[in-house]
């Protein structure tokens, strides 16, 4: 597509329940990378993904958290048991390559609240 | 993990008025990139700076790379209301990881204009 799309734009949800949000980057773009952003801080990176490489998931925060990309295209974040501190904006976006000197194009986001 | 420190952290301007606002680091960056937030969306790049002493223009925003590489600066000129948003440093360090693809952002300065 032309840009990066993220589904749902909104998604509320009850304390326990399981949720996922769907990223679906630019074609072409190997590399694929989750952030996520609360309120009045930066972006927080989550975990990357580069073609069929293993993927980088050292800024997950718990084992709740996981992410999957199938086909080298579109990847989705699975948050487990979600608890309230989970509510945040979570942004996706993609590069040509790894450390792109680009930058990355981001998605609009999903913004999770946890109620 | 790298740090980037934003400031200022908001700022309230009149419109016509220019706008200045940088990044620090206690380590070095690769390359430096300036990012704009509107409400609702997802980050979009400005300018991006790839070595020290790089002095960059687009229209009324001009960057430039610390000759440290532990600094950068954004400036906005005569500012019209749709320059309102939140704007983000952000960085490559070499010690963000493999690859250097993990991007480090600030936490943001928020721009307000008054008419």
């Amino acid at each position: 597509g032309a840009g990066v799309s993220q589904s749902p734009s909104n998604k509320v949800t009850e304390k326990g329940k399981d949720v996922e949000l769907r990223c679906d980057p630019i074609s072409g773009h190997t590399a694929l990378y989750w952030y996520r952003q609360s309120l009045g801080q930066g972006l927080e990176f989550l975990i990357y993904f580069q073609g069929n490489s293993a993927p980088d998931k050292s800024g997950l925060p718990s084992d709740r958290f996981s992410a999957e990309r199938t086909g080298g295209s579109v990847s989705t974040l699975t948050i487990q048991r979600t608890q309230q501190e989970d509510s945040a904006v979570y942004l996706c976006a993609s590069s040509l390559a790894p450390g792109s000197s680009y930058g990355y194009t981001f998605g609009s986001g999903t913004r999770l609240t946890v109620v | 993990g790298q740090q980037l420190n934003q400031s200022p952290q908001s700022m309230f301007i009149q419109e016509g008025e220019d706008v200045s606002m940088n990044c620090t680091s206690s380590s070095i960056f690769n390359t430096w990139l300036w990012y704009k937030q509107d409400p609702g969306e997802g980050p979009v790049l400005l300018i991006a700076l790839y070595k020290a002493g790089e002095l960059t223009s687009n229209g009324r925003l001009t960057a430039q790379f610390g000759i440290t590489r532990k600094d950068s600066f954004l400036n906005i000129s005569a500012s019209i209301p749709s320059d309102v948003g939140i704007y983000f440093c952000a960085g490559f360090s070499p010690y963000s990881g493999a690859g250097s693809y993990q991007l480090t952002f600030g936490k943001g300065t928020k721009l307000s204009v008054i008419p």
